[in-house]
């Protein structure tokens, strides 16, 4: 089945700089890739979504691209403020079956 | 914005307890969700359901049941609990499958 993997378990940044993380996926069939975000001791909300028809999207400091050919996909949060310190989970999902999550990237934005 | 409600939201139990974990979802979404998270595995689906009735198995459904009784509310169950379903439980909805999930705000159980 779909394993998701997810490369950076920590990151951090000063603010106002980029964050970038990574995840790749294993089944070449996986159409839909969304990101949640959770805060320090909330539960997750939705953040960003591609789906394999597009390989760019882009929500205000949001972007997410998407390599089909790489099995790879990545968020970019670009000008990092402090809020936007939290665990970021990658998933991926193939047509008819559940979303795959990944590990969960702890990004810390600091001053 | 999608309103999903989990109850209790903490719970200890002895080892071989029986647990029921509640989650009710105000949206009308098809899909419910049962996951578990543990560190350094971040979220890992137990059950699932596409409606009243309907349950199916995620990847680690070993020592729990569900159940979907209407289109609102799902139910986990873990009948002899053990040290191991030691977790952080969330509930989620969705419309579809590949749509966003909208989550509850999670149980915390501990199993003595």
């Amino acid at each position: 089945g779909e394993k998701v993997e997810q490369h950076e378990s920590t990151l951090s940044v000063r603010e106002g700089d980029s964050a970038v993380i990574n995840c790749t996926y294993t089944d070449t069939a996986s159409s839909y890739f969304p990101w949640y975000k959770q805060e320090a001791g909330k539960s997750l909300h939705f953040v960003i979504d591609i789906r394999s028809n597009v390989d760019r999207k882009q929500s205000q400091r949001l972007i997410v691209l998407l390599d089909k050919k790489a099995k790879r996909f990545s968020l970019h949060i670009t000008a990092t403020q402090p809020e936007d310190s939290a665990i970021y989970f990658c998933a991926a999902s193939s047509g008819s079956w559940q979303l795959i999550f990944g590990s969960g990237t702890q990004l810390t934005v600091m001053p | 914005e999608a309103a999903v409600t989990q109850s209790p939201r903490n719970k200890v139990t002895v080892t071989g307890g029986n647990v029921t974990l509640s989650c009710r979802q105000t949206n009308s979404h098809n899909y419910m969700y049962w996951y578990r998270q543990d560190t350094g595995h971040g979220l890992r689906l137990i059950h699932y359901s596409y409606g009243a009735g309907n349950l199916q198995i995620g990847d680690v459904p070993d020592g729990y049941k569900a159940t979907r009784t209407t289109q609102e509310d799902f139910f986990l169950l873990l009948e002899l609990a053990s040290p191991s379903q030691t977790s952080l439980y969330f509930c989620a909805s969705s419309p579809g499958l590949q749509d966003t999930q909208y989550f509850g705000p999670g149980t915390r159980l501990l199993v003595l």
